[in-house]
């Protein structure tokens, strides 16, 4: 149990267009995801927190205007990079908190690549 | 602010023998605290965690010791095998809080 997925696994668009990332938790019920971006070698940074119903709440200098996150249901956040540059390109992986839980389960990640 | 980071980011070892691995936090405040193993082109997968009110947590050939005096936070791998070959970071989640903070992260090799 406990599964979260993402969709795509990878993607490659041009500059300037926009990019949807889909994180599902496929097993339960997540009132709150979490989207994290990382960077070659480097470590999982947390760009926002998505709750379910609400606007999410983005870390400092993460523009909330570039990286739009939707969490219309229970079970799914999007992650829309708008207007994408090489320099967005990364690792964009989500976790999910199940209702009522302490614990977080993590998807498998997206390789978004932007030429 | 927050974080956690890491002594070393590299550590080979030899098939077999013990692994550690050691964290620093900064944020006193943290109370839960988790341990991560990524693998090349996935996401962080659960190892173990320990909370604030303890000092020693064991796994299945893992260890977690946390020394909370000098916010020191270590991972022991006994017998280490290749399938062990990862990059493992510390994290942790601060009083009353969800969001998860992860380290710099260590890169384990295991000669065989």
């Amino acid at each position: 149990g406990a599964v979260v997925s993402q969709h795509p696994s990878w993607v490659i668009c041009k500059s300037g267009t926009s990019v949807k990332i889909e994180c599902r938790s496929l097993d339960f019920q997540a009132t709150t995801m979490f989207w994290y971006r990382q960077f070659p070698k480097q470590s999982l940074m947390l760009m926002a927190t998505s709750n379910e119903g609400s606007k999410a709440t983005y870390e400092q200098g993460v523009e909330k205007d570039k990286f739009l996150i939707n969490h219309a249901s229970l079970t799914l956040s999007t992650l829309t990079v708008t207007s994408a540059h090489p320099e967005d390109s990364s690792f964009y992986i989500c976790s999910a908190r199940p209702t009522s839980s302490y614990e977080q389960f993590f998807g498998p990640g997206t390789r978004l690549t932007v030429l | 602010g927050e974080s956690v980071g890491l002594h070393l980011p590299t550590l080979s070892v030899q098939e077999g023998d013990n692994s550690i691995i050691n964290c620093a936090y900064s944020n006193s405040a943290s109370d839960y605290f988790i341990w991560y193993k990524q693998e090349s082109g996935k996401g962080p997968q659960f190892i173990i965690d320990i909370r604030s009110n303890m000092d020693k947590r064991q796994g299945q050939r893992v260890t977690v010791l946390l020394n909370k005096t000098v916010k020191h936070l270590s991972l022991q791998i006994a017998a280490t095998q290749p399938g062990d070959s990862a990059v493992y970071f510390c994290a942790e989640r601060g009083t009353g809080g969800f969001k998860t903070i992860f380290g710099a992260g260590t890169r384990l090799f295991v000669k065989a």
